[in-house]
């Protein structure tokens, strides 16, 4: 069974840019849920959608947005990037009501220079 | 909101020794989920509880939950240079629901000399 699969792995952008970041969750998972992890901040939650709805949003600008696709494969996407935005993105998959755990992506490593 | 505190921040041990790292919640937890992350990757889910008293173990890791501390703790046995990473907590803020809006420590670096 294929785990959650981000894409890019690595990514470099210039101030002011946007970039789309790709989450496809374990297959038959309807759940997606973003994170941004930093040295300073750790894991903060950005987002989650759940059957193309998103159903809870954590405490970032609107320059942060996401969507999910009805094959539940999720993108989320962060225009005029700045400095603070380098991070690495993480998304998680599950399947609410059969098991409460959470699978993990490998993460996108998004540098702004 | 809930704040997750994890204790120690860093932990250097010999190999085979036993060790213990700690996660205490600022509210009431309803669900906890421990992970490991190897740096710079993703995470790799450990073990999940949800009942005041529960432990679980996986190899030579065990979990336990203290809800009316509102802390839990990850215990190592005989531990093991693959057992290196940095170890977080993550908590549901809510009923359990299922909403995986987690809130997470800001996590244990352990290093295991050989």
């Amino acid at each position: 069974k294929a785990g959650v699969t981000q894409t890019p792995r690595y990514l470099i952008k210039t101030r002011g840019q946007q970039v789309t970041l790709s989450c496809s969750p374990i297959s038959g998972h309807r759940s997606v849920s973003w994170y941004q992890q930093t040295p300073g901040q750790g894991l903060q939650f950005l987002f989650e959608y759940f059957s193309e709805t998103q159903r809870n949003k954590g405490n970032f600008p609107g320059r942060f947005s996401g969507r999910q696709f009805s094959n539940s494969r999720s993108e989320m996407n962060v225009s005029t990037l700045e400095l603070g935005d380098s991070a690495l993105y993480l998304c998680a998959s599950s399947f609410q009501g059969m098991s409460p755990e959470a699978f993990f992506g490998q993460g996108t490593r998004l540098t702004v220079v | 909101s809930q704040e997750l505190e994890q204790s120690p921040q860093s932990l250097i041990v010999q190999e085979g020794k036993n060790l213990t790292i700690n996660c205490t919640s600022s509210k009431t937890l309803y669900g906890l989920y421990w992970y490991k992350q190897k740096y710079g990757e993703g995470l790799i889910f450990l073990m999940m509880l949800q009942k005041g008293g529960e432990e679980k173990s996986h190899e030579k890791i065990t979990a336990k939950l203290d809800e009316k501390k509102q802390q839990s703790s990850l215990h190592i046995t005989a531990s093991q240079p693959s057992h290196a990473g940095i170890y977080l907590c993550g908590a549901d803020p809510y009923s359990g629901a299922g909403s995986y809006q987690l809130t997470f420590g800001k996590g244990t670096k352990l290093s295991v000399i050989p």
